[in-house]
């Protein structure tokens, strides 16, 4: 079963806007991660927060963590067209434990 | 690149044969993780495989199998394949070590079952 749930479920934008998504879980967990899957290929691994973290950047990557609501968010600054994927978060409950994904958010950045 | 490799990139079977799925770890890593994605949902965790043993494991029936060889890479085994068996297989590795969680995925096997 699926820990979340990811919001939107899909998500259109042009380029050079700003994409934000959300995940929500439902049990306490270690980590959030997000991934990035690109035509049903491989994940690639974009960012990792830990439970104790609030916000954490990476390039044009931005996450927030609130355990409290069980959510984070995922910002894509000055989004490009390379950035159109279906992106994914994913929490693990301990060190190396499974990850639990959600149902992903499909991006489409248009030129 | 992530350094994974799995093998074949695509194949198809018909219902009720067997098949074996083949993940190369990264250098280093010795914790193997499989996935289920079928189309349109996230990955299902499939079951894990520590130091050649098997370190937990999903909602998945018997049939599904897996080995963890010397070298760390692994095998998934899926008997008396159904029409539902059909999906993208992912394996990642890790270190299962804290502040190294991160896990790394392959490019996936697509089956596509008959």
């Amino acid at each position: 079963s699926q820990q979340g749930e990811e919001d939107p479920q899909a998500l259109s934008i042009q380029e050079g806007e700003n994409a934000t998504m959300n995940c929500s879980y439902k049990t306490s967990i270690n980590n959030l991660q997000w991934y990035r899957q690109n035509s049903g290929r491989g994940l690639v691994h974009l960012i990792l927060i830990r439970s104790n973290e609030r916000e954490k950047h990476s390039g044009r990557l931005r996450v927030t963590l609130d355990t409290s609501k069980k959510s984070s968010s995922l910002l894509i600054t000055a989004s490009r067209a390379a950035d159109t994927a279906s992106y994914f978060c994913a929490t693990d409950k301990a060190a190396g434990n499974k990850l639990t994904f959600g149902g992903g958010t499909r991006v489409l950045v248009k030129p | 690149e992530t350094g994974v490799t799995q093998s074949p990139t695509h194949l198809i079977k018909t219902r009720g044969q067997q098949v074996t799925l083949r993940c190369s770890s990264q250098s280093g890593h010795n914790t193997v993780s499989w996935y289920q994605q079928a189309l349109g949902q996230g990955p299902q965790f499939i079951f894990q495989y520590y130091r050649e043993e098997e370190n937990g494991r999903g909602n998945f029936p018997p049939r599904f199998s897996g080995l963890q060889f010397p070298n760390y890479s692994s095998e998934l085994n899926v008997n008396a394949l159904e029409l539902d068996d059909s999906a993208l297989y992912l394996c990642a590795s890790s270190l299962r070590v804290p502040g190294e969680e991160t896990q790394y995925f392959g490019p996936g096997t697509r089956l596509l079952v008959l």
